[in-house]
């Protein structure tokens, strides 16, 4: 299955400034997943990053608060901006890849821990 | 609407008892289903998926669930629980027809020695 390489792993930052989250991986997949877990709860999806077209944010994400970069078939980058302490979550990558029978599931990251003070 | 439940937020057994954690989706057509296990500080594992070929999936670290059409549910089991089986675990579905996955909230495994 893919390797997935995500960073940083964690981060503390303070409020009104942005942080980008880079997610690595070792092949070519069409669509990358960005989720969020705030704590004590479970994965929302925050948008679906295709190579060569704008993302697809789900209801509740904005382009200007999360902007996502694609700018090839391994690569994608999230950027939480102008954070609060309500962006404290852990940020997962995810891509979906079908086994040789044709089935298919996600591979996460490892994520990134955010915490903001 | 199409939706994934997970009974039970937190589940504790006894090392070596039978590790039970539930799952039902609401779907008129059977969904992919998936079990996902995160460690403390890590991302998500992937335990074992339901595709209809078999109603009986084995995952990893003897782990298994059984799809019931009749009942909605995709329960995980394990037969003796060990203290490394202490994480959390995700109950996902893909309905058919879509990219997207929705997770259940999550059930928080406690395994006491």
């Amino acid at each position: 299955s893919a390797v997935i390489s995500q960073k940083p792993s964690r981060d503390i930052c303070q409020r009104g400034t942005s942080l980008t989250i880079q997610c690595q991986v070792d092949s070519q997949v069409t669509m990358m997943f960005w989720y969020r877990q705030q704590p004590g709860q479970s994965l929302t999806l925050i948008a679906t990053a295709n190579q060569g077209s704008e993302a697809t944010y789900e209801s509740g994400f904005v382009i200007d608060k999360f902007p996502i970069s694609r700018p090839n078939l391994t690569f994608s980058t999230l950027t939480v901006s102008n954070m609060s302490p309500e962006d404290s979550s852990i940020y997962l990558c995810s891509v979906e890849e079908a086994d040789q029978a044709s089935n298919y599931g996600y591979t996460f990251g490892s994520g990134t821990r955010l915490t903001v003070v | 609407a199409q939706s994934v439940t997970q009974l039970g937020s937190h589940v504790s057994v006894s090392e070596g008892a039978l590790v039970l954690l539930r799952c039902n989706y609401s779907s008129s057509v059977p969904p992919y289903l998936f079990w996902y296990v995160q460690y403390p500080n890590q991302g998500l594992q992937l335990l074992l998926k339901y595709t209809s070929a078999a109603t009986l999936v084995k995952g990893i670290n003897g782990f298994e669930a059984e799809f019931k059409k009749s009942e909605t549910s995709f329960h995980l089991t394990k037969p003796s629980a060990h203290m490394s089986d202490a994480a959390e675990y995700f109950c996902a579905v893909r309905f058919r027809g879509t990219y997207k996955y929705i997770f259940g909230t999550g059930t928080r495994l406690k395994v006491l020695a």
